[in-house]
């Protein structure tokens, strides 16, 4: 079974700041990691992904993610924040069999002027 | 390309009824899930469908849940006897399929309100 954890519904930085978002998985197997946004009524659109290879995974929007085996984390950062930003943003994970995704709690961004 | 698109895009419905949710996958995806986006559950899987396997259900959350996949493409998921804890964000997503990653591409949604 899988499980994921976002460490903080709400998260507030000013525009040009950096961005952090935290992601720690549970998996019993090798897990596939991904990060989704979501605007305000529309649907999920995959940032990026984590499936094997290079540890840190380079997204669209300049969004990036590191995968730490050790840590169970998949943190997504953005150097610098812009107001475009603002959204809820979804930590998810898919493992061994399973097809489905199990997702985070979402993390809502907010940018500050 | 078209994406998902789902349909109604709202629906308002009176405790007790039945309701249907339509799914339009993207062509030539095979896969095509189902999701239900709550405020108090989040998003939480319901159903998912792989060409002409039989169907996980294993995430619906009562019988009177149920979905469908016609000829590999459309779905609808439906819902008897509404019960207001049944409002929420219904998300279909699709996929090719795919050995690794099974990227979902998820639609609009259609949001449901049960009074």
């Amino acid at each position: 079974a899988q499980s994921v954890t976002q460490l903080g519904s709400h998260v507030s930085v000013s525009e040009g700041a950096l961005v952090l978002l935290r992601c720690n998985y549970s998996s019993s197997v090798p897990p596939y990691l991904f990060w989704y946004v979501q605007y305000p009524n529309q649907g999920l659109q995959l940032l990026l992904k984590y499936t094997t290879g290079a540890t840190l995974v380079k997204g669209i929007n300049g969004f990036e993610a590191e995968f730490k085996k050790s840590e169970t984390s998949f943190h997504l950062t953005k150097p610098s924040a812009h107001m475009s930003d603002a959204a809820e943003y979804f930590c998810a994970v898919r493992g061994g069999s399973a097809r489905q995704l199990t997702f985070g709690s979402g993390t809502q961004l907010t940018v500050l002027p | 390309g078209a994406g998902v698109s789902q349909s109604p895009s709202n629906k308002v419905t009176e405790k007790g009824k039945d309701v249907e949710l339509r799914c339009d996958p993207i062509s030539g995806h095979t896969a095509l899930y189902w999701y239900r986006q709550s405020l108090g559950q989040g998003l939480e899987f319901l159903i998912y469908f792989q060409g002409n396997s039989a169907p996980d259900k294993s995430g619906l959350p009562s019988d009177r849940f149920s979905a469908e996949r016609t000829g590999g493409s459309v779905s609808t998921l439906t819902i008897q006897r509404t019960q207001q804890e049944d409002s929420a964000v219904y998300l279909c997503a699709s996929s090719v399929f795919d050995s690794v990653t099974y990227e979902q591409y998820f639609g609009p949604g259609t949001r449901l309100t049960v009074t």
